[in-house]
């Protein structure tokens, strides 16, 4: 699977949008991105996914840039309840294990 | 629809006993995946497995450790002879039989060994 890198930690205020970017530059064509979180010792909440078109659901926005190198995972609009750590994922094949990074720290901040 | 359920969700078990790790996948998913997470560090794959198969252990220790996931009935991870090294957070996930479908992750269970 393609490697993903991420800031360590971001800070967001409070009902402003936080935009978290993932740099995938190895991935393949048939790789999708998985985004996912984890809130304090919870297990990790699937959040979005995509191959290469942008997607919207209820939680958040996925922009994939056009040769999919990038990627960014947008709250639009951020409650303290978002603070957790946020992985972005690249993932071969259908039924394959996801393979956690680090991931990036949000701390949304009153 | 419920989630993926695991039980118990903290276990203690004394160095040298056995573990018995349950979890029941979300309704029609054929697929579990298990995983740990040691404290303070990320999410290990540790076992992934279809109706009473084995499909990639490569995450498994290659001792003390097994996975199961029957005809009927829940997965069960099990650890013989724990020793305190095992204490960790396990996570079960699950996903349908279909495309690229997510995974969903239940709980975990808690394990200390003492």
């Amino acid at each position: 699977d393609a490697k993903t890198t991420q800031p360590t930690s971001m800070d967001c205020a409070e009902g402003r949008a936080a935009n978290l970017p993932c740099n995938h530059s190895t991935i393949s064509g048939n790789e999708y991105v998985y985004w996912y979180r984890q809130i304090h010792s919870q297990g990790p909440q699937y959040i979005i996914h995509g191959l290469k078109n942008n997607e919207t659901n209820e939680m958040a926005s996925l922009i994939i840039t056009e040769d999919r190198k990038s990627s960014t995972l947008i709250l639009p609009h951020a409650t303290l309840r978002d603070t957790a750590v946020y992985y972005c994922i690249v993932r071969v094949a259908r039924n394959t294990p996801l393979v956690f990074g680090k991931g990036t720290r949000l701390s949304v901040i009153a | 629809n419920a989630g993926v359920m695991q039980n118990p969700r903290h276990l203690v078990r004394r160095r040298g006993q056995e573990a018995r790790l349950r979890c029941s996948p979300m309704k029609g998913h054929s697929h579990v995946y298990w995983y740990r997470q040691l404290p303070e560090e990320g999410l290990k794959f540790m076992v992934y497995l279809q109706k009473e198969n084995i499909i990639d252990e490569s995450g498994m220790p290659k001792e003390r450790f097994s996975a199961e996931f029957p005809k009927e009935g829940p997965s069960i991870l099990r650890i013989q002879q724990v020793v305190r090294g095992d204490s960790a957070a396990y996570f079960c996930a699950s996903s349908p039989d279909r495309g690229n479908s997510p995974l969903h992750f239940g709980n975990g269970t808690r394990l200390t060994v003492t």
